[in-house]
């Protein structure tokens, strides 16, 4: 089965500085790729997904952006961080409609 | 526009007790339904999922879910709940012919000694 790395584990960072998380995924090819990010009391809100190299769709309009460069590579990155971007970040892979594999997260704080 | 309504946002409930947990979806199409467990710091392990078949799925560890398609429902038993169920609890919805998974707010369960 599916296994997703991600890194780091947490991570502080001041405002106004760059971001970038990267996800991996090992036992899969050509898989779709999703990044969540989770609020407390908000559940988990989709920010965008990947359905090939290339191939990203924002669900919401933010101060991030994410690329994927190669078929089991996910970045997400951000020019400047805002207090508000501080959360616990999720990556994701699944194929067609089954269910999708998480990562352990990066809970990111902005100060 | 699919989307999911998870009512009860904490579950206090003692050991050995029966729990459900609600899940409502609201969707046009057909829908594949998910419920994903999660631990204080780690990312989502699946715990059922219902893509077609038999309504009622069940889990390893005791749990069961069942498919109501007239109530747009997927709420999650368990007839006899243990501490370290204690957990958030997140139910998920795929539309088919999408890839997107939409999840609830998320029920906080926690276990009573």
């Amino acid at each position: 089965s599916q296994t997703i790395h991600q890194w780091p584990a947490t991570l502080v960072q001041p405002v106004g500085s760059p971001l970038s998380l990267e996800c991996t995924v090992e036992g899969t090819s050509n898989p779709n790729l999703y990044w969540y990010r989770q609020a407390a009391g908000r559940g988990l809100q989709l920010l965008f997904y990947s359905v090939g190299i290339g191939q990203i769709s924002s669900e919401v309009p933010q101060n991030l952006s994410a690329s994927r460069p190669q078929d089991r590579q996910f970045i997400l990155s951000s020019k400047k961080l805002l207090l508000s971007d501080s959360g616990f970040y999720l990556c994701a892979c699944g194929q067609g409609n089954t269910e999708a594999f998480f990562g352990q997260g990066t809970r990111l704080t902005v100060v | 526009a699919q989307s999911v309504t998870q009512l009860d946002s904490q579950v206090p409930v003692f050991e050995e007790a029966p729990v459900e947990l609600r899940c409502n979806y609201s969707s046009s199409v057909s829908v594949y339904l998910f419920w994903y467990v999660q631990y204080p710091n780690q990312g989502l392990q699946l715990l059922l999922k219902y893509l077609s078949g038999s309504t009622l799925v069940e889990s390893i560890n005791g749990f069961e879910a069942e498919f109501n398609k007239s109530q747009t429902s997927f709420h999650l038993r368990k007839p006899s709940v243990h501490i370290s169920d204690t957990a958030e609890y997140f139910c998920a919805v795929s539309e088919t012919g999408t890839y997107k998974y939409i999840f609830g707010t998320g029920t906080r369960l926690k276990v009573l000694a």
